[in-house]
């Protein structure tokens, strides 16, 4: 089983939509927890972190589920530039390392 | 943006040679990472360092070697090309192990 596993898409929504990914993680331990966006052949860049009570950045929502050891985010009122992957990242316990999804694929259309 | 940078930003090399990348931050993070990307297989982490000369292996990490003498330095070395590490290389640097990381703008590598 992979640590980390998310569902690749693609997801196609219109502009206006709301989208929902959800991550999940194998290692009850894990600590911290980010969403990264990846734009076509560009760096990943930090979105979010992920924190216990669930957070939310603007339309962004991050939210949290030990229990069932996952992590979602929620895209509200999708825009034509948030076209992109998105990277769920979960740190390794022990150690110093993280580990990143494959990545979800989001289009957005006009 | 966080101030890393790579270098070189591509790079087309022969089977067999020696490749150098380099990583250089102006942040004074502690930790700095080298990752690869590959389709289907996501980011997979090469060797990171937690300070200086302290460096530790990934999951990835047969075939490259790697060396940081400074703070904002971090190299990646493929001691002899194969075309198995063709790939996109990039760089990340967190102030610590369960901190956000940032990402450099990478370096596309070509083995043929």
């Amino acid at each position: 089983r992979k640590e980390v596993e998310q569902d690749p898409g693609p997801f196609n929504v219109p502009e206006g939509a709301t989208v929902a990914f959800n991550c999940t993680y194998s290692n009850s331990a894990s600590q911290s927890f980010f969403w990264y966006r990846q734009d076509c052949r560009k760096e990943p860049k930090l979105l979010m972190s992920v924190y216990s009570s669930g957070n939310e950045d603007g339309r962004f929502t991050a939210q949290l589920n030990r229990a069932s050891q996952y992590i979602s985010l929620l895209i509200r009122d999708s825009k034509l530039s948030d076209s992109a992957t998105y990277l769920c990242v979960v740190n390794k316990i022990p150690g110093n390392q993280f580990y990143f999804g494959t990545g979800t694929s989001l289009t957005v259309i006009p | 943006d966080a101030g890393i940078t790579q270098s070189p930003r591509h790079k087309v090399t022969e089977t067999g040679t020696p490749v150098t990348l380099r990583c250089h931050q102006t942040e004074n993070h502690r930790y700095m990472y080298w990752y690869r990307q590959d389709p289907g297989h996501g980011l997979r982490l090469i060797h990171y360092s937690y300070g200086v000369k302290d460096t530790d292996k990934g999951e990835v990490s047969d075939g490259y070697s790697v060396s940081r003498s400074k703070t904002e330095d971090f190299l990646l070395t493929l001691e002899s090309a194969t075309s198995s590490q063709t790939s996109v290389y990039f760089c990340a640097i967190g102030a610590g192990a369960s901190y956000e990381q940032y990402f450099g703008p990478g370096t596309r590598l070509t083995v043929t």
